[in-house]
């Protein structure tokens, strides 16, 4: 079955404690991205990667770190957690950024909330 | 600077009816408009898409139409179906596909 999984799904920390969120997919997608969602905003990217060891910037990249080590794994990386990084986040993958017939897969969500 | 807005947090429509989910942008350079449905607690799941040349894309019960001079998409569901309800997204990208802009998302309830 073709999907993205991502853990832990649930995630409570605290303030400064360094964290890594996983992320792999089964479909050989040369994209990857992360995103966090929060009300209000909706959905904002974080991180993408156009393929192995090639990652850049998305719309709010302060804070995080990623690597892409492996086609199928993204790792998200909280290095020292703040409390306004408590949000809602998404792992996604697609395979072209060119033809604009592929669509994003996401996976189901971690829920991290930084006291 | 939100480049993609969704004005209606939330919609409410008779089972049967038409749904219809409105969605505006900002930036011109956008060529690439996706739907997505979202239910709690799961991950969005990609619904429709619209490449900026056309103006109109069906898929079944959903329509989404496109109109550049306005910047504005829309989303129709006819009939409206009570598995319909969830927060829909709409997204945009450019030329490079690489990175999206998504809406803050419209919750849609159909009442049975």
């Amino acid at each position: 079955e073709a999907q993205v999984t991502q853990n832990p799904r649930y995630l409570i920390t605290v303030t400064g404690k360094k964290l890594t969120v996983t992320c792999s997919q089964n479909m050989n997608h040369e994209y990857m991205s992360w995103y966090r969602q929060d009300p209000g905003l909706g959905l904002r990217q974080i991180y993408y990667s156009m393929n192995v060891e090639v990652t850049d910037k998305g719309d709010v990249p302060e804070g995080y770190k990623v690597s892409r080590k492996e086609k199928r794994n993204f790792p998200l990386i909280l290095e020292s957690p703040s409390p306004n990084q408590t949000s809602l986040y998404f792992c996604a993958s697609w395979s072209s950024g060119r033809t604009h017939t592929d669509t994003q897969y996401f996976g189901p969500g971690t829920r991290l909330t930084v006291l | 600077d939100q480049q993609v807005k969704q004005n209606s947090p939330s919609l409410s429509v008779q089972e049967g009816r038409i749904s219809i989910l409105n969605c505006d942008y900002t930036n011109s350079m956008f060529d690439y408009f996706l739907w997505y449905k979202k239910y709690p607690a799961e991950g969005p799941t990609f619904l429709i898409s619209i490449s900026s040349i056309k103006d109109k894309n069906e898929d079944g019960r959903f329509t989404v139409f496109l109109n550049k001079s306005a910047k504005h998409l829309s989303l129709h569901i006819v009939p409206s179906q009570p598995g319909d309800s969830a927060v829909y997204f709409c997204a945009a990208s450019g030329n490079t596909g690489n990175q999206f802009y998504f809406g803050t998302g419209t919750s849609l309830t159909v009442i049975p």
